[in-house]
């Protein structure tokens, strides 16, 4: 497709389990984001990528997320032993752009996101 | 600590008037801030921007205003329509660091026909 893609668009997971969540970003596209927005707030900025390298992860919250992208195009965010408070919704963006060249706004795409809800 | 805040969570308008939606922020070194709209089950997409060395920046019914001194951003949509309902996103970006960018909470519109 043209846009970035992300699956599964539901996930409901029981505390403690596992998750992966995939992305797929628009092709060609050199920097990758991912970004957790919880219910009534914003995104709020999880972890970068540049083809494969992992630039910044900064936002990771805690040694229970992890996110890789091998190869320079898919990326996938794991959630190991979920909990409630990682309910949300996890939005992957792309960009032609490196983060380093002012990869600015008007650059970045961003997928519908995945809608996790641990129970 | 909340460094872009978005004070009102919803905003009424009448269909033909302005909306104005507001922005604060309390990070002097952030250069460039966005506009992002959203609808239900989709992905935020970019409206509008403006570099900290501007204080206007308009495209079509679209204009944001940006006041450095007051840390303080807006964007006003001139005439609004229905189908600008959507929740707005003001975000911020450092210099050199324009992919990681820091959302304010969103406003939600609503355009009453």
């Amino acid at each position: 497709g043209a846009g970035v893609s992300q699956s599964p668009r539901y996930k409901v997971a029981k505390r403690g389990q596992d998750v992966a969540l995939r992305c797929d970003p628009i092709s060609g596209h050199v920097s990758l984001f991912w970004y957790q927005q919880a219910l009534g707030q914003g995104p709020e900025f999880l972890t970068y990528f540049q083809n494969e390298a992992q630039l910044d992860k900064s936002g990771l919250p805690s040694d229970r997320f992890f996110a890789e992208r091998p190869e320079g195009s898919v990326s996938t965010l794991k959630i190991q032993r979920t909990q409630q408070e990682d309910s949300a919704v996890y939005l992957c963006a792309s960009s032609l752009v490196s983060i380093g060249t002012g990869a600015y706004g008007n650059t970045i795409y961003f997928g519908e996101g995945s809608w996790l809800t641990v129970v | 600590d909340q460094q872009v805040k978005q004070n009102s969570p919803s905003l009424s308008v009448q269909e033909g008037r302005i909306s104005i939606l507001n922005c604060d922020y309390t990070n002097s070194m952030f250069d460039y801030f966005l506009w992002y709209k959203k609808y239900p089950a989709e992905g935020p997409t970019f409206l509008i921007s403006i570099s900290s060395i501007k204080d206007k920046n308009e495209d079509g019914r679209f204009t944001v205003f940006l006041n450095k001194s007051a840390k303080h951003l807006s964007l006003h949509i001139v005439p609004s329509q229905p189908g600008d309902s959507a929740v707005y996103f003001c975000a911020a970006s450092l210099y050199n660091q324009g992919g990681k960018l820091i959302f304010g909470q969103g406003t939600e519109l609503s355009v009453k026909p």
